[in-house]
């Protein structure tokens, strides 16, 4: 069982559609949630991150996190063509050998059409 | 947020030859960097934690003796993937917390894509 699932998709949306991304995790250590974007050959772009259980927003994002079920999502409102792109989930540890470190999903490819 | 940079953002070579990848800090200090290696259409692995003034750490699978890391300064870190062959052909990407204790906040650089013929 790999330590991040996520959807790879591809996920295609008309623009103004609510998106939402997901993934789960084996880890109940794992302490802090990443949503990063990654365009094409690019490097991922932190877009939030969150620690707790619970919601987090962010202009258009919502980040949102179950601890108890080890699920967490990414929503995005009003999507505009300009967000397509691979949507990578990270979780971070901080402790023991791992300090540090992320684990990431396989990513989920999002077009958003006009 | 800060800036990594990396250098070059492609390269080309033969198989057999030695490329060396830059990753720079532009404006802040990385006592600590981490390297990752992207398939195409795959997420990113961590091949390795760069550490300024110290060996760095592999992960399991990884040969540290064909991807030699050197965390000369507290600005720069360099991947020299040895005598490259075709299966190391993939996008390496690095990235550095802004502070010791900002693993939260972690900003990657463009990545470089390697292609080795």
């Amino acid at each position: 069982q790999k330590e991040v699932e996520q959807d790879p998709g591809p996920l295609s949306v008309p623009e103004g559609a609510i998106v939402s991304l997901n993934c789960t995790y084996s880890n109940s250590a794992f302490q802090y949630f990443m949503w990063y974007r990654q365009y094409s050959r690019k490097g991922p772009e932190l877009l939030m991150y969150t620690y707790s259980s619970g919601n987090k927003e962010d202009g258009r994002f919502t980040a949102q996190v179950d601890k108890s079920s080890k699920y967490i999502s990414l929503f995005i409102r009003d999507s505009q063509p300009s967000d397509s792109a691979t949507y990578l989930c990270a979780i971070l540890l901080l402790g023991g050998t791992s300090y540090g470190k992320l684990t990431f999903g396989q990513g989920t490819i999002l077009t958003v059409h006009p | 947020g800060a800036v990594v940079s990396q250098h070059p953002s492609w390269v080309i070579c033969k198989s057999g030859t030695s490329v060396k990848i830059e990753c720079r800090s532009l404006d802040f200090q990385a006592t600590t960097m981490f390297w990752y290696r992207q398939f195409p259409k795959q997420s990113l692995m961590l091949m390795a934690t760069s550490n300024e003034g110290s060996k760095a750490t592999y992960e399991q699978g990884v040969e540290k003796d064909k991807f030699l890391i050197n965390h000369a300064s507290l600005t720069l870190s360099t991947l020299t993937v040895t005598s490259a062959h075709p299966e190391d052909s993939s996008f390496y990407i690095c990235s550095a917390p802004t502070g010791p204790g900002s693993y939260n906040e972690q900003f990657f650089g463009p990545g470089t894509r390697l292609t080795v013929l």
